[in-house]
């Protein structure tokens, strides 16, 4: 499975909003539970990436609010409410649907 | 909480087989039914999933590797290993391992802090 993100880099003021999409070259929904097999990661420069979100739409215990993952079957999106200083990072969609677990290219958050 | 380090050399020569370890701590390798794996990050790109084993020693690559890596676990010394043959510089990355939470079917949770790998003469 190819998974495709846009934009590969964003420029977003303090305090604002920031979305980041992940598209998925086949569903990665399994019917059976309805649940979606994505994942969310970010990576600061220098360290291994951090998880984020799973089953698209989980935030992982101890991920502040602000972030939030939605979407469905082939199509997925990582929003940020309010933009802190410290979320300038790296941003990766994985999908674990299938094997090999494919990533996302990566999307580069910045300040604007 | 579970720790992950990964260990190895950090140059290798091109042709050679590079040989990196995994050491968990925090908790044991054989037990709570989680599957481990090996994923690589070449210099300012994205990351690619290598391979992961089960701690009965149940294994499944990346077809991309082309058969040139293998995954063996050490349950006495909780640890796994990655063993990546005719290494070209295409293979220069950082190499992280991780653990799957969930099951072969999972995200990666934690991740080692990596450890780069540089395949030149």
């Amino acid at each position: 499975i190819v998974m495709t993100q846009s934009p590969d880099s964003l420029a977003v003021s303090l305090g604002e909003r920031a979305t980041i999409n992940c598209k998925s070259s086949q569903s990665v929904l399994y019917s059976s539970n309805n649940k979606n097999y994505l994942s969310w990661y970010q990576q600061k420069p220098g360290q291994p990436p951090k998880l984020l979100i799973l089953w698209a739409s989980t935030r992982e215990s101890g991920v502040p609010d602000r972030f939030s993952g939605s979407g469905s079957g082939t199509d997925f999106t990582l929003t940020i409410s309010s933009l802190q200083a410290e979320d300038v990072a790296l941003y990766y969609c994985q999908q674990y649907y299938s094997t090999p677990k494919t990533f996302g290219q990566g999307t580069k958050l910045e300040i604007k | 909480q579970v720790q992950l380090q990964e260990s190895g050399p950090g140059l290798v020569k091109p042709s050679q087989t590079l040989s990196l370890t995994c050491t968990v701590s925090g908790g044991s390798i054989s037990s709570g039914g989680y599957y481990w794996s090996w994923i690589r990050q070449h210099p300012g790109k994205g990351l690619e999933w290598i391979g992961y084993i089960f701690y009965s020693g149940t294994t499944y690559y990346n077809p991309s590797l082309k058969s040139r890596a293998t995954i063996s676990v050490d349950t006495s010394k909780n640890q796994f290993s990655l063993k990546l043959t005719s290494l070209t510089a295409a293979d220069t990355a950082v190499y992280y391992c991780a653990r799957h939470p969930y099951g072969a079917v999972s995200w990666f949770d934690p991740w080692g802090q990596g450890t780069l790998v540089t395949v030149s003469s």
